[in-house]
């Protein structure tokens, strides 16, 4: 199994909902990773988990709050989100090289999420 | 600071020409690695190839080949006889050694008619 899958694959939501990303590998990757991407951008880092521990989370605001069950699962729960926060959310992973350093990422299709 | 510049924003192609896409680097690592990802209409980021900055042999895979040079800090990529199945985003992008970060450049936006 070489791919990693997003569900849902589109969300509107509300301002005021509550609702959760699912990501899923199952390639024995050590690292996942949240990226968002507006239309016509490069993918912006988010937040990044290197054994289930979160490892990096590029100032996001708390409205975005990840989660890593385990090591196949990776969750972004979205609460009180703006409109400006709608993008498309994907999901990478990767696996270690040496001890600190990582390969190429292997990226899911992505949620394309819309505020309203 | 390490930094991915694409300055190709968009390109447009006839179906079988050659197309060089380039992408100029910065960093002050002298361990890192780059890539190249497509991203197809549908949204997912396809990885393409991994260079380590070690290795400057170019490569050849198919259709599509890769330049690395460091005394320039680039590493371009050429799609050889282009076909409309090309047609995507490609994003350059680096990470230092050490780290999980990885810089993506802005992306070049290939479009290739038949």
């Amino acid at each position: 199994d070489t791919e990693v899958t997003q569900t849902p694959k589109h969300l509107v939501m509300g301002m005021t909902n509550k609702k959760s990303l699912k990501c899923e590998q199952h390639m024995g990757h050590r690292a996942m990773y949240w990226y968002k991407q507006k239309a016509k951008k490069p993918p912006e880092l988010m937040f990044v988990y290197s054994y289930e521990k979160l490892s990096i989370n590029e100032s996001v605001p708390s409205r975005f709050s990840p989660e890593c069950p385990n090591s196949s699962l990776l969750n972004l729960h979205l609460h009180a989100l703006q409109p400006e926060d709608s993008a498309l959310y994907l999901c990478a992973s990767s696996h270690p090289i040496s001890g600190s350093t990582y390969n190429e990422q292997f990226f899911g299709p992505g949620t394309r999420l819309t505020v309203l | 600071a390490q930094k991915v510049t694409q300055a190709q924003t968009e390109i447009s192609v006839v179906e079988k020409e050659d197309v060089t896409l380039d992408c100029v680097y910065e960093t002050r690592d002298t361990t890192y690695y780059l890539f190249w990802y497509k991203q197809p209409p549908s949204g997912e980021l396809v990885f393409l190839i991994r260079r380590n900055s070690f290795d400057e042999q170019n490569e050849i895979s198919g259709r599509y080949s890769w330049n690395f040079q460091k005394s320039t800090s680039s590493f371009n990529f050429t799609i050889t006889a282009s076909q409309v199945v090309d047609s995507a985003v490609y994003f350059c992008a680096l990470s230092g050694d050490g780290g999980f970060k990885t810089i993506f450049g802005a992306g070049t936006r290939l479009f290739v008619k038949a």
